[in-house]
């Protein structure tokens, strides 16, 4: 157990729609990662928080937008799901700093399924 | 460009046998390279990571080699276990915190 809650484990809706995922880092870290993993394009990084403030963005679709919140919990909304949506979403989490970011502790994922 | 390859998408080993997980990269620029574990049903682990400027390091069981004359990773895993069956990710660091991933490369273990 990497310490990192998502929930929920899995999700399916239609296109067209809109869902949050959600996601509690460890204990004490301050810096939360949003990833999309998918058969055809692997692991890619979606953004990053760090203490309540974007800090790095990479693959995000427009119609994908997150937030990491006062109490360091994060959520990433998905809007006019598409089928190409359909993925697991990994969030994770690392300590402050420099060579920590190399370890960084990922939850288990949420399944998203668009229909 | 951003770009981390494996060469191999599958490898299968012995029980007790090493196993080396080999990982090609593009980006010069980055000042680490990453491996992580994934087992079935579950989030990426980290292993070991490997400064630009070093080429070797060890950990337990594990030894990564880099190679930055031919932008060549590899993951040595020591006698390896049933444990060890997993997708392995190389992943180098762009920038302070991006993460770029491979594609993964599946060990399987024979008994």
């Amino acid at each position: 157990d990497s310490g990192v809650t998502q929930t929920p484990k899995h999700l399916i809706t239609a296109t067209g729609q809109r869902v949050t995922l959600r996601c509690s880092p460890r204990s004490g870290d301050l810096s939360v990662y949003w990833y999309q993993q998918s058969l055809d394009q692997g692991l890619q990084f979606l953004i990053q928080y760090y203490n309540g403030e974007e800090r790095a963005k990479g693959n995000i679709l427009e119609r994908f937008s997150a937030q990491q919140f006062p109490d360091l919990h994060s959520e990433l909304n998905l809007s006019s799901l598409e089928l190409g949506d359909s993925a697991l979403y990994f969030c994770a989490s690392s300590p402050v700093g420099g060579r920590s970011y190399n370890e960084q502790f990922f939850g288990p994922g949420t399944r998203l399924t668009v229909l | 460009g951003e770009s981390v390859g494996l060469h191999l998408p599958t490898l299968s080993v012995q029980e007790g046998d090493n196993s080396i997980i080999n990982c090609a990269y593009s980006n010069s620029a980055s000042d680490y390279f990453i491996w992580y574990k994934q087992e079935s049903g579950k989030g990426p682990q980290f292993i070991i990571d490997i400064r630009s400027n070093m080429d070797k390091r060890q950990g337990q069981r594990v030894t990564v080699l880099l190679n930055k004359t031919v932008k060549h990773l590899s993951l040595q895993i020591a006698a390896t276990q049933p444990g060890d069956s997993a997708v392995y990710f190389c992943a180098e660091k762009l920038g302070a915190q991006k993460l770029v991933f491979g594609q993964g490369t599946r060990l399987t273990i024979n008994p």
